[in-house]
C-alpha cells in the first residue's frame, strides 16, 4: 500500500548528539512535511519542502534542519539535541501545496525521540 | 494567524452511544477547509473528515459526521454507534484554501468504555 514511513520508531540520542530521523513515501506527494509534536499536544510545523524549495517556519529554532534529496526521502537533522527536543517527531505529505478539496496531508506513524 | 480551540481535553462514551466533539475557530477569511484527524495511541494521524467552507451540506462519512456552522464558526464532529477502535485523540483543524499551512486545535482525548 502507498503510504508514509518513518525509521526508525523509536531513537534515543544523549544531550548534544546529532541525530537524523528518516522519512519515505511511496505516494509521490509533491510535498513533504515535518512536525513536532510534545504529549498531549497539537503537531507544531517544523518546516516543509514543496518539491526542492525549503521553507522553514519563523520560529524553528535552528538546531533543527532537513534535507530532501530526491522526492521519496525527506530527513530531520537535530544538530545537538537538548531535553527539550524530546518528542514525537511525525513526518507528512500532500499531493500539492494549497491541497485543494481533494488533497490532505498524510501522516507517517511519527518517531519517538528521548534525549538522555 | 487562525486559532482554532477545542473546549474539551477528553470525552467518555458508552461503546454504541454517539458522543460530539465541539471545535472553534476564528479567521476573517471566506474560502478555508476543516478537518477531523484521528491519532489513535502509538498509531498514525489519519483524516476522518473534511469540510470545505463554500459548501453549506455538511460532510457524513459513515458513523462520523459534522456540524458546520460558518456564521458561528463552529465545527462539531458527531461520532455515531461508537466503537472500542475510535479510542484515540481527535484533533481539529483549519487551512486557509490558498494555503499549506494546518492549525491544530489542542485535541480532545476521547475514551470508549465497553
Amino acid at each position: 500500500d502507498a503510504m508514509v514511513i518513518q525509521n526508525p520508531r523509536y531513537q534515543v540520542t544523549q544531550f548534544g548528539k546529532p541525530v537524523t530521523l528518516s522519512c519515505s513515501q511511496t505516494l509521490n506527494h509533491n510535498v513533504m512535511y515535518w512536525y513536532q509534536q510534545k504529549s498531549s499536544q497539537a503537531p507544531k510545523l517544523l518546516f516543509h519542502y514543496y518539491d526542492k524549495d525549503f521553507n522553514n517556519e519563523a520560529d524553528t529554532p535552528d538546531n533543527f534542519q532537513s534535507r530532501r534529496p530526491n522526492t521519496s526521502f525527506c530527513f530531520l537533522d537535530i544538530r545537538s539535541p537538548g531535553l527539550g527536543d524530546a518528542a514525537m517527531y511525525l513526518c507528512a505529505t500532500s499531493r500539492d501545496i494549497r491541497m485543494d478539496s481533494t488533497d490532505t496531508q498524510y501522516f507517517g506513524p511519527g518517531t519517538r525521540l528521548t534525549v538522555l | 494567524a487562525q486559532t482554532v480551540t477545542q473546549s474539551q481535553p477528553e470525552m467518555s462514551v458508552q461503546e454504541a452511544e454517539t458522543v460530539t466533539l465541539s471545535c472553534t475557530y476564528d479567521t476573517s477569511e471566506s474560502d478555508y477547509y476543516l478537518f477531523w484527524y484521528k491519532q489513535p495511541p502509538s498509531r498514525q494521524m489519519i483524516l476522518v473528515i473534511r469540510q470545505e467552507a463554500y459548501k453549506q451540506q455538511n460532510a457524513t462519512e459513515n458513523r462520523f459526521s459534522v456540524n458546520f456552522q460558518k456564521a458561528a464558526k463552529s465545527f462539531s464532529l458527531k461520532i455515531s454507534d461508537s466503537q472500542l477502535g475510535d479510542a484515540a485523540m481527535y484533533f481539529c483543524a483549519f487551512k486557509r484554501s490558498n494555503d499549506y499551512k494546518l492549525s491544530f486545535g489542542a485535541g480532545t482525548t476521547v475514551t470508549v468504555r465497553a
